[in-house]
């Protein structure tokens, strides 16, 4: 199995809703990743989980919150959200253990804020 | 401050014949390249990459160069195929920690 899955695929949420963001694979990979992409812009990294535990967050405001519950799943929790955060959220995976090695992106969860 | 930049937003070629796409660098940490393929609504599909201690790497029909002097990276297709139209981003990282910085991607299109 090489692939990154993510559910949903659309998700039109309002600004008072909670909803949560999943992405799973089954490579074995250690290390997992959330971007935000939008439009005509390149992925903008979120949050980086090292063996399950949160390495990198990228100074994202407290609205957005990850969970990492095994190696093999990600999460990303959202609440009170604004029409600003409407985007392409892409999960991603690697090897981790930092070696020099390729993420492998998920086909993401299109989020729209209302 | 923008560290990877591919300066061309687009790029025509025409089918069969050879598409090179363009990636420069300023920050000098970096040490791994990588090449990603996306298509609309779909996540970046990860097509090639290199390392500094190279300056090339090929596979198949796709060929990374590398100039560490120049900071500059490139991209060649050849042949290339009507389904290689999309965007490709370069992307790199320094020091094999897990943060990757994208460029701002080519759209390619091949022309029948």
């Amino acid at each position: 199995d090489t692939e990154v899955t993510q559910t949903p695929k659309h998700l039109v949420m309002g600004m008072t809703n909670k909803k949560s963001l999943k992405c799973e694979q089954h490579m074995g990979h250690r290390a997992m990743y959330w971007y935000k992409q939008k439009a005509k812009k390149p992925p903008e990294l979120m949050f980086v989980y090292s063996y399950e535990k949160l390495s990198i967050n990228e100074s994202v405001p407290s609205r957005f919150s990850p969970e990492c519950p095994n190696s093999s799943l990600l999460n990303l929790h959202l609440h009170a959200l604004q029409p600003e955060d409407s985007a392409l959220y892409l999960c991603a995976s690697s090897q981790g253990g930092f070696r020099y090695n390729e993420q492998f992106f998920g086909p993401g969860t299109r989020l729209t804020v209302l | 401050d923008q560290q990877v930049k591919q300066n061309s937003p687009s790029l025509s070629v025409q089918e069969g014949r050879i598409s090179i796409l363009n990636c420069d660098y300023t920050n000098s940490m970096f040490d791994y390249f990588l090449w990603y393929k996306k298509y609309p609504a779909e996540g970046p599909t990860f097509l090639i990459s290199i390392s500094s201690i190279k300056d090339k790497n090929e596979d198949g029909r796709f060929t990374v160069f590398l100039n560490k002097s120049a900071k500059h990276l490139s991209l060649h297709i050849v042949p290339s195929q009507p389904g290689d139209s999309a965007v490709y981003f370069c992307a790199a990282n320094s020091g094999g920690n897990e943060k990757l910085t994208f460029g701002t991607g080519t759209r390619l299109t091949i022309i029948p």
